[in-house]
């Protein structure tokens, strides 16, 4: 079955130290991969997506991710991070035959130590 | 204004009670979704549309309807509220056509629902 997974429900870092968020799917076509942020309060808002093409790809906030297929991971990383990227962040995955329905991770919830 | 708009934002209902979540959005976007949030479960579709006359059942869609009364607007109901259908509910978007452009949703800020 389709699945994307989160390891990490929590991370705590300290402001202006490096990010790693991780996740992992399992997929049977070619995925497509997302990044989204929730903050606190708040709908969910698009940091970055993987189509095709260069495997690592830039996103809002200073946001990047690597896709890689081999790994069959799309890991989040921010070289340092800011009080306000304290949020909760989803990876999803979709592809053209779901007709782009996204399959979503639980979300891992980032806590910024000051 | 928010170009995805949810009524209520905070909803307290007991058990049995009919509930309508609204949504609506001035983004000209064909496709409206709606999802279900629990804590550690990620975002779980329910209902999809991708247009007037075309409405798809989700994941979990037992015990919701939906109905799209325009393409701005996009309604769920509870017919029979019961208590684990407390949940944060989000309304989505996204452009119908290209594939750089679907995947991309664009959401509301959520109703939070709470049946007693």
């Amino acid at each position: 079955a389709q699945s994307v997974t989160q390891p990490d429900i929590h991370i705590t870092v300290s402001e202006g130290a490096s990010l790693e968020l991780r996740c992992n799917y399992s997929y049977g076509a070619t995925p497509y991969l997302f990044w989204y942020v929730q903050s606190p309060g708040q709908g969910l808002q698009l940091l970055l997506k993987y189509f095709s093409g260069d495997t690592l790809v830039q996103g809002i906030k200073g946001f990047e991710a690597e896709f890689k297929r081999s790994q069959s991971s799309f890991n989040l990383r921010k070289p340092s991070v800011h009080w306000s990227d304290a949020a909760e962040y989803f990876c999803a995955v979709g592809d053209e035959d779901s007709n782009y329905q996204l399959i979503w991770g639980a979300g891992t919830k980032l806590i910024i130590k000051p | 204004d928010a170009d995805v708009t949810q009524t209520p934002r905070n909803r307290i209902t007991k058990t049995g009670k009919r509930i309508m979540l609204e949504c609506s959005q001035t983004k000209g976007h064909d496709r409206m979704y709606w999802y279900r949030q629990d804590p550690g479960l990620g975002l779980r579709l329910i209902y999809y549309s991708f247009d007037v006359k075309d409405i798809n059942k989700g994941e979990i869609s037992d015990g919701y309807s939906v109905s799209r009364q325009a393409q701005a607007k996009f309604s769920l109901s509870l017919e029979s509220a019961i208590p684990n259908q407390t949940a944060l509910y989000f309304c989505a978007t996204s452009e119908g056509q290209g594939a750089q452009n679907t995947g991309e949703l664009f959401f509301g800020e959520g109703s939070r629902l709470t049946v007693l």
